[in-house]
């Protein structure tokens, strides 16, 4: 079995700092994602990637930057944070981004923003 | 684009009953239907995952009805155990254009379970 790894699980940032979550998989998966989750909100895709060095924007991609520098790694960059901002944000991967593709999540980052 | 109401938002029932979620979506295209389960302090986890083609499936406790005409996916946990209490999420999957699908989900339900 594999694993996602999520780094770091509590992120406490400053408004206006650029922050950088990391997420790495030994699944061998194709395709990474990055979501964010909101109390009540459900999960909202931010980017995901197909293959190293691909980007793909979701439904909220504006205010983040990504990047997959290779197969396991996908991080995610918190461009400008906002004061009280406070959400999880879950990395997944699957193993290509097709029809009935199980998605496998890491534990999530918590970020609180001051 | 797809439309996902899940409810209700919190449940609370008691050990030894069940506990029924609801989901309904809008894309009459929507191939594939999830519901994952999450722990606190957790990433989600697949408990099932169904085709367009299935009216039903269960597996250990779990019963997951597919009404296509009404568009709506049920979840049915019979005889709850404290250790199911999470927050519960359906997920549905549709073409959104070339060979990708999109998944979207519900907004979820934090389901307690009190012995």
């Amino acid at each position: 079995g594999g694993i996602i790894t999520q780094t770091p699980k509590f992120l406490i940032g400053q408004e206006g700092q650029k922050l950088t979550l990391k997420c790495q998989q030994n699944f061998n998966h194709d395709t990474m994602y990055w979501y964010r989750q909101d109390s009540g909100k459900g999960l909202r895709l931010i980017y995901y990637s197909i293959t190293e060095n691909d980007l793909q924007k979701g439904d909220l991609s504006e205010g983040y930057d990504a990047s997959r520098e290779k197969k396991s790694s996908f991080s995610l960059t918190v461009t400008s944070a906002q004061k009280n901002e406070m959400a999880v944000f879950l990395c997944a991967s699957s193993i290509r981004r097709r029809t009935n593709e199980r998605l496998f999540f890491g534990h999530g980052t918590k970020l609180s923003v001051l | 684009g797809e439309q996902v109401e899940q409810r209700p938002p919190h449940l609370s029932v008691r050990e030894g009953d069940s506990a029924f979620i609801i989901c309904t979506y809008t894309d009459s295209a929507t191939a594939y239907f999830y519901w994952y389960k999450q722990e606190p302090g957790a990433g989600l986890q697949l408990l099932m995952s169904v085709f367009s083609n299935v009216d039903r499936k269960e597996e250990q406790g779990l019963t997951v009805l597919l009404n296509k005409k009404d568009k709506r996916l049920s979840l049915n946990l019979t005889a709850a155990h404290p250790g199911d209490s999470a927050v519960y999420f359906c997920a549905v999957s549709a073409k959104s254009g070339g060979s990708n699908y999109k998944l979207t989900f519900g907004k979820g339900t934090l389901l307690t379970v009190t012995p």
